[in-house]
């Protein structure tokens, strides 16, 4: 069973500061997706990463897939309060042939003012 | 969201009714996802359709559920006799490709049905 912890599930901080959040799983993936939900919405892609060790920008935030393409990362650089939101990474296997996701658990961030 | 619609955003059925929710992917795009998010968990999976084929139904309930993405129209989830655990959040994703390495998904607003 594929499986994609996510962590820290919530997080509060101060606006300007940084922050990771961590995508974890013992399964290998063929790509891996990260996306935000703001509540009551879908999820709204953010970025695909699809080989081991690729790091990719998007403004202030930075993707990086594991070299092992087990895990990954979210690094978020002096916060807005418009980042508020769940993140959720989402992850595609040969095994299925890619057709479905399987999401992780989503941390829940809130920048303050 | 990319153009992905979906109706009705919110749907209120009696127990034992019948739900269905409409999906139109984005122009273009022929393959169709349906996930659900029930209350306190995360996205799951239920059904991948391309034009008039079912090609991955693994995540789908084995009874009252249904769905069908006909060669006009939209994608259709349909759930017969609904129950209390039928409420949840219903998201449809469409995307360009399927079933290889490279492909993204993009998701509806969602519809947010509600069994009483």
């Amino acid at each position: 069973t594929q499986l994609l912890e996510q962590s820290p599930q919530f997080l509060s901080i101060q606006e300007g500061e940084n922050l990771t959040v961590y995508c974890n799983s013992s399964s290998v993936f063929s790509s891996l997706q990260w996306y935000r939900q703001e509540p009551g919405e879908g999820p709204v892609l953010l970025v695909t990463v699809v080989t081991g060790g690729e790091v990719k920008k998007l403004k202030r935030l930075t993707f990086q897939f594991g070299d092992a393409r087990k895990d990954s990362s979210l690094h978020i650089t002096a916060a807005q309060p418009g980042d508020t939101g769940l993140y959720l990474c989402a992850g595609a296997t040969k095994q299925t042939g890619a057709n479905n996701l399987f999401f992780g658990t989503g941390t829940r961030l809130t920048v303050i003012p | 969201n990319a153009g992905v619609m979906q109706n009705p955003r919110h749907l209120v059925r009696r127990r034992g009714q019948e739900a269905r929710l409409r999906c139109s992917p984005m122009k273009g795009h022929s393959h169709v996802y349906w996930y659900r998010q029930l209350p306190e968990e995360g996205l799951k999976f239920m059904v991948y359709l391309q034009k008039e084929n079912i090609i991955d139904e693994s995540g789908m309930p084995k009874e009252r559920f249904s769905a069908e993405f006909p060669k006009e129209g939209p994608s259709i989830l349909r759930i017969q006799q609904v129950v209390r655990g039928d409420s949840a959040a219903y998201f449809c994703a469409s995307s360009l490709r399927g079933g290889g390495r490279h492909y993204e998904q993009y998701f509806g607003p969602g519809t947010r049905l509600t069994v009483t």
